[in-house]
Order: C-alpha cells, then structure tokens, then sequence
C-alpha cells in the first residue's frame, strides 16, 4: 500500500459545481497535510495547508482532514475553468527526510 | 531573487554522460529540497539540505546522484553516467527554516526538464 494515495482522475466536474478531491494515507504519524495545484509543465503551488482535524477554509477552497479515518480532502467550490489542473497531496512530517507526495488528481473542470 | 530559480530549464544528454542541475532558493532560506517527477506521476523526494547539511541521503536513487550545497544558498544535484530512467522533471524547493521539516510550506523552482537519450 502506498504511503499516500490519490484518485489519478481525470475528475470532470461541471462550471460551478462543487469538486472534490481526496487522499488518505497509511501512517498514523503524520502530522500535516499540504495541498498543492500544479498546471500541466508547471511547478506545483500551495494551496492549503492542515494540521487539525475538522475543516478549514480559505476563500473557495476547503481542506478537510479526518485523521481517525486517515484522510484529507480538498474542496472547491463554484469551480472555474482556471481550477483544471493536477492537485498534489503531501503528508508531512517533523522529520524533512520523508515528505511524502500522492501521484495527483488530474481535474477537469468543463464549462 | 524573488523566487527560487533552477537552471537549465531544459538539458538533453546522452547515456552515460554526467549532468549538473543547479538551484538558487530563496533568500534567507535555510531549507534546500529536491525532488524528481516523472511524466503523469507524483513528486519523489530525493534530498533535504539543512544549511550545508543534508542529514538524510537515503532518498537518492542510487549512488549515481549526488547533491551538495556551499554557503547555505546555492544546491547542485549531480547525475553520473546518466541512464534514460534518469529523464524526469527535477523540481528544487526552499522554505524558510528547516527545523520543522516537511511541516514547513515549501516554494518551488520552475524546474529542469531532463531527458537522456
């Protein structure tokens, strides 16, 4: 079982919609979870990051993190052509030597 | 600079030939990490630098790769006797200190796209 894994897609979500992207884990120890948007020949850009259970909000975007299910998702509401890209999910730990990516959600959103 | 640089942006090599890929991080930055994506896939973790340190090298493919870093700035990522499983996007990031490792918001270069023929 990998580490960290992701949904590779492609999510196709209508203009306006909500869109979800999820990832769950394996290691219990983790202690934070980053969201990160890349464009296709792009380097990866933060979007969000999660150290609590529960929810937290950042403009259209919603980081969700449950940590007795091991998961963290990444909501998107009214979503935007703009929004079509890979997101990367990484689980983070104190230790600098295993930082952990999932391969990445391809969405798309269609107008 | 304003963000981290990398530098080539793009290298074409011949098997077996050693290539040098560079990173600038940001200013003030102590953290240095690089990592590896290939096509449609995820990052692979490869190194951290803690100032000039990297206290864990576990992460290198295989004893081909070597990273170093000089004066807590600039990083180069050495591939020796390059193979075609080496072509990849190598991606560099900075952050701030460091001292928490990966809990630490990292900012990335533009990359440099690596194909071996």
């Amino acid at each position: 079982q990998k580490e960290v894994e992701q949904n590779s897609g492609p999510l196709s979500v209508p203009e306006g919609a909500i869109a979800s992207l999820n990832c769950t884990y394996s290691d219990r120890g983790s202690q934070s979870f980053f969201w990160y948007r890349q464009y296709s020949g792009k380097s990866p850009e933060l979007i969000m990051f999660i150290y609590s259970n529960g929810d937290k909000e950042d403009g259209r975007f919603t980081a969700q993190l449950n940590k007795a299910s091991q998961y963290v998702s990444l909501l998107i509401r009214d979503s935007q052509p703009s929004d079509s890209a890979t997101y990367l999910c990484e689980h983070g730990y104190s230790s600098a030597s295993k930082i952990i990516f999932g391969s990445g959600t391809r969405l798309s959103i269609r107008p | 600079g304003a963000g981290v640089s990398q530098s080539p942006s793009n290298k074409v090599t011949e098997k077996g030939k050693d290539v040098e890929l560079r990173c600038d991080p940001i200013s003030g930055h102590t953290a240095l990490y690089w990592y590896r994506q290939s096509l449609g896939q995820g990052l692979e973790f490869l190194i951290y630098f803690q100032g000039n340190s990297a206290p864990d090298k576990s992460g290198l493919p295989s004893d081909r790769f070597s990273a170093e870093r000089t004066g807590g700035s600039v990083s180069t990522l050495t591939i020796q006797r390059t193979q075609q499983e080496d072509s990849a996007v190598y991606l560099c990031a900075s952050s701030t200190h460091g001292s928490r490792g990966g809990l630490e918001t990292q900012y990335f270069g533009p990359g440099t796209r690596l194909l071996v023929l």
